[in-house]
């Protein structure tokens, strides 16, 4: 597609519920990147995908929360048992090089909010 | 210490006027460097990469001051339309994520 693609939206969840979040990259992009931004805080690091390699987890906030990109394009983010505190909007990236040379291309999220 | 700092502001500037505001990084290993702008409930998107020379986009000037670690964004005759969040971002390769870390962000008002 012309550009990367976040479904839902919106994204309205009770707390204790499982949500499933969609990334549609751009066509050919090698690099993907999940962050969560807080109200008022700039995008937090979660996890990176190579193709459907996941290189590194290490910004995931707990064991809740699970990503995946099994064919290397779209990729999914669940989170299990939603808490308050995973009120955020969720980003998605993309880049066309393993390393960032000339920045990322986002998505326009998902706002999930728990209740 | 946050590995990216920027002052939260607002900034509250009037038409016409010139902006600057600063971003300071941490790990001297960061290699890139990047300003972002956010509107209000959108996503980032890339204003412009800093390079060390210093480099124009327009009314938009970036600095890079590897020396003291922080980086510069100017904004010259300022619009409505500039009013945003810039966020300063910086990519230290081999630092973990392999990615991107962003700035809190500094968010400008301009006033007519």
């Amino acid at each position: 597609g012309a550009g990367v693609s976040q479904s839902p939206r919106y994204k309205v969840a009770k707390r204790g519920q499982d949500v499933a979040l969609r990334c549609d990259p751009i066509s050919g992009h090698v690099s993907l990147f999940w962050y969560q931004q807080a109200l008022g805080q700039g995008p937090e690091f979660l996890t990176y995908f190579q193709n459907e390699a996941q290189l590194d987890k290490s910004g995931l906030p707990s064991d809740r929360f699970f990503a995946e990109r099994p064919e290397g394009s779209v990729s999914t983010l669940k989170i299990q048992r939603t808490q308050q505190e995973d009120s955020a909007v969720y980003l998605c990236a993309s880049s066309l090089a393993g390393r960032v040379l000339y920045g990322y291309t986002f998505g326009s999220g998902t706002r999930l909010t728990v209740v | 210490r946050k590995e990216v700092e920027q002052d939260p502001g607002p900034f509250n500037v009037p038409e016409g006027a010139t902006v600057a505001f600063n971003c300071t990084y941490s790990n001297s290993a960061s290699q890139s460097f990047f300003w972002y702008r956010q509107d209000c409930r959108k996503e980032p998107k890339l204003l412009m990469s800093v390079y060390s020379s210093g480099n124009e986009d327009g009314r938009f000037t970036a600095q890079l001051n590897r020396a003291s670690q922080y980086i510069s964004l100017l904004i010259r005759d300022s619009k409505l339309s500039d009013s945003a969040t810039y966020l300063c971002v910086v990519n230290t390769p081999g630092g973990g994520a392999d990615g991107l870390t962003f700035g809190k962000g500094t968010h400008l008002i301009i006033q007519p």
